[in-house]
């Protein structure tokens, strides 16, 4: 069965500084995906990573994928108030299932 | 374009009721998910749909629940005999074959 599991599960961190979320997962995959959820809001779509070595860049948040390792991170560099939300990375399990399987969130909040 | 619309956005049930929740995708996307998501946790997997086929519906947590696509467009997800633990947020995605989900505002169901 796979398991997401990303950290930290919550994070307060200053405007201004720089950080990175951890998501690891337990089997191979042919894609990883990042998501973003607001306060009683559905998921928007951040990031699609389709292979090792893969970085996507879009304003202050970068994510990267290493197979090998199993592992994504998503940075955020230079944070803002506005990029305070519950951040969740989602795995494609094995090629023939299109079924998402996501991590555990991190809750993220930027403290002016 | 539109996006996915979901329907009710809220729904109260007594326990022992049974409900229908309604998702339509957006428009030309084949592949179309049911997720369950509880407060505070990341979306749980429920079933999907290529089309009209229903593929895999091994996150269904028991025979209560039922989802149909019968026109390969509409899909609606069906709790028989609600339970308090049904309570949770009903996330419905759409996707073309193999690409990104897109979510919709959910469906939150309280039951009572």
């Amino acid at each position: 069965e796979l398991k997401v599991e990303q950290n930290p599960l919550f994070l307060s961190m200053q405007e201004g500084k720089n950080y990175t979320i951890y998501c690891n997962y337990s089997t191979t995959s042919d894609r990883l995906y990042w998501y973003r959820q607001d306060p009683g809001k559905s998921l928007e779509s951040l990031f699609v990573l389709l292979s090792n070595g893969a970085v996507k860049q879009e304003g202050r948040l970068m994510a990267s994928l290493d197979t090998k390792a199993r592992l994504s991170t998503l940075h955020i560099t230079a944070a803002v108030h506005d990029l305070s939300a519950t951040y969740f990375c989602a795995v494609y399990p094995n090629f023939g299932n299109e079924k998402l399987t996501f991590g555990t969130g991190t809750r993220l909040t930027i403290i002016p | 374009g539109a996006g996915v619309s979901q329907s009710p956005r809220y729904k109260v049930a007594k326990r022992g009721q049974d409900v229908a929740l309604r998702c339509d995708p957006i428009s030309g996307h084949v592949s179309l998910f049911w997720y369950q998501q509880a407060l505070g946790q990341g979306p749980e997997f429920l079933t999907y749909f290529q089309n009209e086929a229903q593929l895999d519906k091994s996150g269904l947590p028991s025979d209560r629940f039922f989802a149909e696509r019968p026109e390969g467009s509409v899909s609606t997800l069906k709790i028989q005999r609600t339970q308090q633990e049904d309570s949770a947020v009903y996330l419905c995605a759409s996707s073309l074959l193999w690409d990104t989900q897109y979510f919709g505002p959910g469906t939150r169901l309280t039951v009572l």
